[in-house]
């Protein structure tokens, strides 16, 4: 089976940067990604991990080391619009062709 | 279209009733999924198509939950006799093809079992 573990809260500062861990437990790996969701709206794809190492992409950052079954997302510069919950998913083993969510990261940028 | 369009945006019904909720993935995107986000939860998978492929239904809930597509267009995933557990946002999802990242969501169909 599958597990992903994430803070299920946190809070920041504008201006600041945040990291939100993710661990996992899979029966099988083919990659970290994450996503962004506001309230009321649809999640949208963040970034995608597939071998260690840190992608970037403008403000945001993923991180992964499959040695320790955990990645983060990175938030940097932090802005009023970027309070959502944020996810990470694996895929599931081969075979399946969904992607598992973990239960998602409040996150609460105050001023 | 543009984006991932889903029908209606909010539906409440009466429990015992059957109700019908659409997607409108996009165009040429072969892979659709289906996934039920109760309310401050995270995601759980459905249901999910690929291509005229027989469809993945390992997710579906129970017997009152099925789903349908017509070759690569719309879907349409049917609740019978609805029950309060019901309760949830309903998110549909498609990409390209085959791979592990890039899902683009509908804003889903907000269902209220009442």
């Amino acid at each position: 089976g599958q597990s992903l573990e994430q803070p299920s809260e946190v809070t920041a500062v504008e201006g600041a940067i945040v990291q939100i861990n993710c661990t996992y437990q899979t029966s099988g790996f083919y990659g970290l990604s994450w996503y962004q969701q506001h309230d009321g709206g649809a999640p949208t794809f963040l970034s995608y991990n597939a071998l260690d190492g840190l992608e970037e992409t403008g403000r945001f950052s993923s991180f992964l080391s499959r040695s320790d079954s955990y990645g983060y997302l990175l938030l940097q510069e932090l802005q009023m619009k970027d309070s959502a919950s944020y996810f990470c998913a694996v895929r599931e083993p081969r075979g399946a062709n969904n992607l598992f969510f973990g239960t998602g990261t409040r996150l609460t940028v105050i001023p | 279209g543009a984006g991932v369009s889903q029908s209606p945006s909010n539906k409440v019904t009466e429990k015992g009733k059957d109700v019908e909720l659409r997607c409108d993935p996009i165009s040429g995107h072969t892979a659709l999924y289906w996934y039920r986000q109760r309310l401050g939860q995270g995601l759980e998978f459905l249901i999910y198509f690929q291509g005229n492929s027989a469809p993945d239904k390992s997710g579906l809930p129970s017997d009152r939950f099925s789903a349908e597509r017509t070759g690569e267009s719309v879907s349409t995933l049917t609740i019978q006799r609805t029950q309060q557990e019901d309760s949830a946002v309903y998110l549909c999802a498609s990409r390209p093809g085959q791979g592990d990242y890039g899902y683009t969501f509908g804003s889903g169909t907000r269902l209220t079992v009442v």
